[in-house]
């Protein structure tokens, strides 16, 4: 069954560029016919969708990060990233990545999850 | 944008007590509705999609109604593993979660 594992730095400097990678195992990114998430949770709050890619490279972010966001893909190592520049405090999360499974335009969910990484931003 | 609310915001149940959480949409999304279930330390799971289809794997003992605004999330005896915060979610935008805990 497809797995997926999130990485990178846990703690990041205000102002940085924070930056993660998906690993996705037991299924090929290139296969198409999914999305490829990110998710954010604040300590103690609820679930904020970041953006997401396709294979291809097409991507698309929530309108109140999109300035801030890049989501790319490597298909040759079944990979996509994160980054979310000029982070602040308030970009300390829990960030998940996630398949998204599309059906109908919209009629969406997420399955399965990475387990989630804890970033800091703090000097 | 679609606004998700869910209530109640906090429940207090018993093991075997039936429990049901509702979603109300700010418009009419059809039945374009997913239940997650997340412990404290985990990731989501996915419980529910398209409003009712039960996600492989998750004990019948969950279901899910409703189409248009209005959703809810049923669990038909409660286990002591069921005790979780319970999420809906369309599109890009996540309810606010029902936390479930122990009476």
């Amino acid at each position: 069954q497809v797995q997926l594992q999130e990485s990178g730095p846990g703690l990041v400097k205000p102002s940085q560029t924070l930056s993660l990678t998906c690993t996705v195992s037991g299924g090929s990114i290139s296969s198409g016919g999914y999305y490829w998430s990110w998710i954010r949770q604040h300590p103690g709050k609820g679930l904020e969708w970041i953006g997401y890619i396709y294979y291809s490279g097409s991507t698309y972010y929530n309108p109140s990060l999109k300035s801030r966001v890049t989501i790319s893909v490597d298909t040759s190592k079944n990979q996509f990233s994160l980054k979310l520049s000029s982070v602040t405090a308030a970009d300390t999360a829990v960030y998940y990545c996630a398949r998204e499974v599309v059906a109908l335009t919209k009629n969406n969910w997420f399955d399965p999850w990475g387990q989630g990484t804890l970033v800091t931003v703090s000097s | 944008d679609i606004q998700l609310t869910q209530s109640p915001s906090f429940l207090s149940a018993s093991v075997g007590d039936r429990v049901t959480i509702t979603c109300r949409a700010s418009q009419g999304i059809s039945s374009y509705l997913a239940w997650y279930q997340q412990k404290p330390g985990k990731a989501p799971k996915l419980l529910i999609y398209a409003a009712s289809t039960l996600q492989s794997g998750v004990p019948s003992r969950f279901s899910g109604s409703g189409s248009g605004t209005e959703f809810t999330l049923t669990i038909s005896s409660l286990q002591p593993e069921d005790f979780a915060t319970y999420y809906c979610q369309q599109l890009i935008t996540f309810g606010p979660g029902t936390k479930v805990d122990i009476k």
